[in-house]
Protein backbone atom coordinates (compact mmCIF):
# COMPACT_ATOMS: atom_id res chain seq x y z
CA UNK A 1 0.00 0.00 0.00
CA UNK A 2 0.75 3.55 -0.26
CA UNK A 3 3.21 5.28 2.29
CA UNK A 4 1.89 8.44 4.11
CA UNK A 5 5.79 9.10 4.86
CA UNK A 6 6.82 9.51 1.25
CA UNK A 7 4.00 12.55 1.11
CA UNK A 8 5.48 14.89 4.20
CA UNK A 9 6.54 18.03 3.42
CA UNK A 10 9.91 18.91 3.05
CA UNK A 11 12.27 21.15 3.82
CA UNK A 12 16.22 21.43 2.99
CA UNK A 13 18.05 23.85 3.74
CA UNK A 14 22.13 24.93 3.92
CA UNK A 15 23.77 25.73 7.35
CA UNK A 16 23.44 29.09 8.43
CA UNK A 17 20.07 29.68 6.57
CA UNK A 18 16.92 30.46 7.98
CA UNK A 19 13.85 27.77 8.68
CA UNK A 20 10.74 28.49 8.31
CA UNK A 21 8.16 25.40 8.99
CA UNK A 22 4.27 26.22 8.01
CA UNK A 23 1.44 24.46 10.31
CA UNK A 24 -2.47 24.72 9.60
CA UNK A 25 -4.35 23.77 12.05
CA UNK A 26 -8.37 22.50 12.14
CA UNK A 27 -9.83 23.40 15.28
CA UNK A 28 -10.63 26.75 15.75
CA UNK A 29 -11.78 26.05 19.19
CA UNK A 30 -8.31 25.61 20.03
CA UNK A 31 -6.40 28.13 22.40
CA UNK A 32 -3.16 26.79 22.88
CA UNK A 33 -0.37 25.12 20.34
CA UNK A 34 2.99 23.57 20.56
CA UNK A 35 5.73 22.38 18.30
CA UNK A 36 7.52 19.80 18.83
CA UNK A 37 10.54 18.27 16.89
CA UNK A 38 11.34 14.50 16.44
CA UNK A 39 14.70 12.83 15.76
CA UNK A 40 14.63 9.82 14.62
CA UNK A 41 14.16 6.86 16.71
CA UNK A 42 13.18 9.46 19.80
CA UNK A 43 10.12 11.17 20.94
CA UNK A 44 8.83 14.23 20.42
CA UNK A 45 11.24 16.84 22.21
CA UNK A 46 9.06 20.49 23.40
CA UNK A 47 10.51 23.26 21.22
CA UNK A 48 8.17 26.55 22.08
CA UNK A 49 4.93 27.17 22.72
CA UNK A 50 1.89 30.13 22.53
CA UNK A 51 -1.38 30.61 23.67
CA UNK A 52 -4.28 32.18 21.47
CA UNK A 53 -4.05 35.64 22.88
CA UNK A 54 -0.43 35.91 21.52
CA UNK A 55 0.88 36.43 17.60
CA UNK A 56 4.45 35.86 18.13
CA UNK A 57 7.02 34.57 20.80
CA UNK A 58 10.38 34.13 20.76
CA UNK A 59 12.74 31.32 22.10
CA UNK A 60 15.80 30.64 21.48
CA UNK A 61 16.83 30.80 18.09
CA UNK A 62 13.41 30.16 17.27
CA UNK A 63 10.07 31.93 17.04
CA UNK A 64 6.34 31.29 16.45
CA UNK A 65 4.07 33.22 14.81
CA UNK A 66 0.02 32.40 15.13
CA UNK A 67 -2.51 33.76 12.47
CA UNK A 68 -5.74 32.51 14.58
CA UNK A 69 -7.76 34.23 11.26
CA UNK A 70 -6.61 32.03 9.12
CA UNK A 71 -5.75 29.27 11.31
CA UNK A 72 -1.82 28.77 10.29
CA UNK A 73 1.30 28.20 12.59
CA UNK A 74 4.65 29.01 11.63
CA UNK A 75 8.00 28.13 13.04
CA UNK A 76 11.16 29.85 12.18
CA UNK A 77 14.46 28.75 13.55
CA UNK A 78 17.65 31.34 13.43
CA UNK A 79 20.88 30.25 11.66
CA UNK A 80 19.79 26.68 11.03
CA UNK A 81 21.99 23.77 12.15
CA UNK A 82 23.13 19.76 11.01
CA UNK A 83 21.86 19.20 14.81
CA UNK A 84 18.32 20.65 13.56
CA UNK A 85 17.76 17.94 11.09
CA UNK A 86 14.69 16.63 12.07
CA UNK A 87 10.69 16.13 11.66
CA UNK A 88 8.63 19.48 12.73
CA UNK A 89 5.50 18.82 14.32
CA UNK A 90 2.48 21.46 15.10
CA UNK A 91 0.23 20.29 17.92
CA UNK A 92 -2.98 22.16 19.17
CA UNK A 93 -4.68 21.59 22.24
CA UNK A 94 -8.13 22.82 23.98
CA UNK A 95 -6.39 23.41 27.50
CA UNK A 96 -9.74 24.92 28.79
CA UNK A 97 -11.77 22.82 27.10
CA UNK A 98 -13.63 19.65 29.48
CA UNK A 99 -11.75 16.49 29.32
CA UNK A 100 -10.09 17.37 26.23
CA UNK A 101 -7.26 18.96 28.09
CA UNK A 102 -4.87 16.19 27.93
CA UNK A 103 -5.41 15.29 24.10
CA UNK A 104 -2.40 17.03 21.82
CA UNK A 105 -3.85 17.05 18.03
CA UNK A 106 -0.96 16.79 15.77
CA UNK A 107 -0.27 17.94 12.42
CA UNK A 108 1.44 15.69 9.64
CA UNK A 109 4.90 16.95 10.18
CA UNK A 110 7.52 18.55 7.96
CA UNK A 111 11.05 16.80 7.30
CA UNK A 112 14.12 19.88 8.06
CA UNK A 113 17.19 18.47 6.23
CA UNK A 114 19.91 20.78 7.01
CA UNK A 115 23.00 20.67 4.73
CA UNK A 116 26.18 21.78 5.94
CA UNK B 1 15.99 14.62 36.45
CA UNK B 2 14.59 11.65 34.51
CA UNK B 3 12.21 12.02 32.20
CA UNK B 4 9.32 10.38 30.81
CA UNK B 5 10.51 6.57 30.79
CA UNK B 6 9.32 3.91 29.37
CA UNK B 7 9.73 -0.01 28.74
CA UNK B 8 10.18 -1.93 26.51
CA UNK B 9 11.80 -0.33 23.78
CA UNK B 10 10.91 -2.37 21.28
CA UNK B 11 8.51 -5.97 21.49
CA UNK B 12 7.68 -7.80 18.48
CA UNK B 13 4.50 -9.78 18.75
CA UNK B 14 2.23 -12.02 16.55
CA UNK B 15 -1.15 -11.58 15.58
CA UNK B 16 -3.99 -12.54 18.03
CA UNK B 17 -1.15 -12.10 21.37
CA UNK B 18 -1.85 -9.22 24.09
CA UNK B 19 0.81 -6.58 24.85
CA UNK B 20 1.38 -4.28 28.04
CA UNK B 21 3.35 -0.79 27.16
CA UNK B 22 4.52 0.64 30.67
CA UNK B 23 4.89 4.25 31.30
CA UNK B 24 6.49 6.06 34.37
CA UNK B 25 6.13 10.28 34.34
CA UNK B 26 8.16 13.01 35.29
CA UNK B 27 8.40 13.06 39.16
CA UNK B 28 5.42 15.88 40.13
CA UNK B 29 3.92 15.11 37.25
CA UNK B 30 0.32 13.27 37.16
CA UNK B 31 -0.98 13.22 34.55
CA UNK B 32 0.00 10.41 32.02
CA UNK B 33 -1.36 10.34 28.10
CA UNK B 34 -0.92 8.20 25.12
CA UNK B 35 -0.26 7.85 21.61
CA UNK B 36 0.31 5.92 19.06
CA UNK B 37 2.72 6.96 15.91
CA UNK B 38 2.46 5.50 12.90
CA UNK B 39 5.51 5.49 10.10
CA UNK B 40 5.21 8.61 8.83
CA UNK B 41 2.09 9.99 10.80
CA UNK B 42 1.91 12.52 13.43
CA UNK B 43 1.02 11.11 17.07
CA UNK B 44 -2.38 10.08 17.58
CA UNK B 45 -4.38 10.24 20.81
CA UNK B 46 -5.05 7.77 22.64
CA UNK B 47 -5.94 7.85 26.64
CA UNK B 48 -5.31 10.41 28.88
CA UNK B 49 -4.98 9.58 32.84
CA UNK B 50 -5.22 11.85 35.85
CA UNK B 51 -5.70 10.94 39.58
CA UNK B 52 -6.18 7.10 38.21
CA UNK B 53 -8.83 8.41 36.22
CA UNK B 54 -9.78 8.16 32.76
CA UNK B 55 -9.64 11.68 31.69
CA UNK B 56 -10.06 11.58 27.44
CA UNK B 57 -9.71 9.16 24.80
CA UNK B 58 -8.96 9.17 21.13
CA UNK B 59 -10.46 7.45 18.31
CA UNK B 60 -9.51 3.75 19.51
CA UNK B 61 -11.27 0.46 19.92
CA UNK B 62 -11.85 -1.34 22.53
CA UNK B 63 -8.96 -3.76 22.44
CA UNK B 64 -6.80 -0.87 23.84
CA UNK B 65 -7.29 0.16 27.84
CA UNK B 66 -5.12 1.46 29.96
CA UNK B 67 -4.63 2.42 33.96
CA UNK B 68 -2.93 4.78 36.26
CA UNK B 69 -0.91 3.86 39.65
CA UNK B 70 -0.93 5.33 42.63
CA UNK B 71 2.54 6.46 41.63
CA UNK B 72 1.26 7.86 38.46
CA UNK B 73 3.14 5.62 36.26
CA UNK B 74 0.91 3.89 34.07
CA UNK B 75 0.48 0.77 31.46
CA UNK B 76 -1.25 0.75 28.22
CA UNK B 77 -2.88 -2.79 27.34
CA UNK B 78 -3.91 -4.00 23.58
CA UNK B 79 -5.41 -7.44 23.17
CA UNK B 80 -5.98 -9.25 20.46
CA UNK B 81 -2.70 -7.62 18.53
CA UNK B 82 -3.83 -6.56 14.72
CA UNK B 83 -0.97 -5.74 11.87
CA UNK B 84 -1.99 -1.98 12.00
CA UNK B 85 -1.43 -1.91 15.59
CA UNK B 86 2.56 -2.01 14.54
CA UNK B 87 3.70 1.37 15.71
CA UNK B 88 5.24 3.60 18.26
CA UNK B 89 3.47 4.05 21.54
CA UNK B 90 4.73 7.32 23.33
CA UNK B 91 3.58 8.05 26.62
CA UNK B 92 3.64 11.77 27.80
CA UNK B 93 3.51 13.58 30.69
CA UNK B 94 2.36 16.95 32.39
CA UNK B 95 1.39 18.70 35.28
CA UNK B 96 -1.64 18.59 36.82
CA UNK B 97 -4.77 19.56 35.42
CA UNK B 98 -5.57 23.10 37.68
CA UNK B 99 -2.17 24.31 37.14
CA UNK B 100 -2.94 23.37 33.10
CA UNK B 101 -6.11 25.71 33.40
CA UNK B 102 -4.62 27.67 35.42
CA UNK B 103 -1.99 28.73 32.86
CA UNK B 104 -4.29 27.90 30.40
CA UNK B 105 -1.14 25.93 28.92
CA UNK B 106 -0.12 22.31 29.13
CA UNK B 107 3.27 21.48 28.08
CA UNK B 108 3.52 17.92 27.61
CA UNK B 109 6.56 15.85 27.77
CA UNK B 110 7.30 12.77 25.51
CA UNK B 111 9.23 9.36 26.30
CA UNK B 112 11.45 7.71 23.68
CA UNK B 113 8.60 5.01 22.96
CA UNK B 114 8.00 1.47 22.27
CA UNK B 115 8.36 0.31 19.12
CA UNK B 116 5.67 -2.60 18.54
CA UNK B 117 5.79 -4.77 15.96
CA UNK B 118 2.72 -6.93 14.91
CA UNK B 119 3.66 -10.48 12.62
Amino acid sequence: GESVGLHLPTLSVQEGDNSIINCAYSNSASDYFIWYKQESGKGPQFIIDIRSNMDKRQGQRVTVLLNKTVKHLSLQIAATQPGDSAVYFCAENRSGGGTSYGKLTFGQGTILTVHP
Amino acid sequence: DAGVTQSPTHLIKTRGQHVTLRCSPISGHKSVSWYQQVLGQGPQFIFQYYEKEERGRGNFPDRFSARQFPNYSSELNVNALLLGDSALYLCASSLNERTARVNAKNIQYFGAGTRLSVL
